[in-house]
């Protein structure tokens, strides 16, 4: 059974910074990009942030782009996303997905979800 | 790319066809996903690269389209199909999503 498991979510002042973390298991970790996507309350999808499978490829939406960075530690199976200078905006629920890498030009969807880690960002 | 999703929410009755709507600012070719999304629920993936069903999904959803038009039709709505349904593509960067279609119960 695939499974993706976010934490690091929490309350944080603007301007202050948080972790996340995507464990998975069940998949071969290796073979798969990595997306984070979050949800504001009550509003659609925006994606935030993705990596390739093999780690050699970042992306960033421009909304984040300076302020977040995506990183993995393969050992762990895990993804991070490093969230710096964090505003009000970026409150949101916060999900991982991965899907299998295309390794071509082209971007990702997601396959496998997690059930999403809450940031809030207020004073 | 600019996706718009129409309608904004669709009203239908259990056993009624449902027809969703996804037009892109420009050409994504077939690279067009849809997801469907419950209340406290992570998304779902339903359909992916214009039309192929994910695994474990229902023979009633189809996806169609390539270009800048594209659509997700429920033959015959369940129960448990009421939802918000997204799109997304994924020919180039940033990834982006539609801003959704719910589907209610009339």
């Amino acid at each position: 059974e695939v499974q993706l498991l976010e934490s690091g979510g929490g309350l944080v002042q603007p301007g202050g910074s948080l972790r996340l973390s995507c464990a998975t298991s069940g998949i071969n970790f290796h073979n798969y990009a990595t997306i984070w996507v979050r949800q504001a309350p009550g509003k659609g999808l925006e994606w935030v942030s993705a990596i390739s499978a093999n780690g050699e490829r970042t992306f960033y939406a421009d909304s984040v782009q300076g302020r977040f960075t995506i990183s993995r530690d393969t050992s762990k199976s895990t993804v991070f996303l490093q969230m710096i200078s964090l505003r009000a905006e970026d409150t949101a629920l916060y999900y991982c997905g991965k899907d299998p890498d295309y390794y071509d030009t082209n971007g990702y969807y997601g396959l496998y979800w997690g059930l999403g880690s809450l940031v809030t960002v207020s004073s | 790319i600019v996706l718009t999703q129409s309608p904004a929410t669709l009203s239908l009755s259990p056993g009624e066809r449902a027809t969703l709507s996804c037009r892109a600012s420009q050409s994504v070719s077939r690279f067009l996903a849809w997801y469907q999304q419950k209340p406290g629920q992570a998304p779902r993936l339903v359909i992916y690269d214009a039309s192929d069903r994910a695994t474990g999904i229902p023979a009633r959803f189809s996806g169609s389209g390539s270009g800048t038009v594209f659509t997700l039709t429920i033959s015959s709505l369940e129960p448990e199909d009421f939802a918000v349904y997204y799109c997304q593509q994924r020919y180039n960067w940033p990834l982006t999503f539609g801003g959704g279609t719910k589907v209610e119960m009339k």
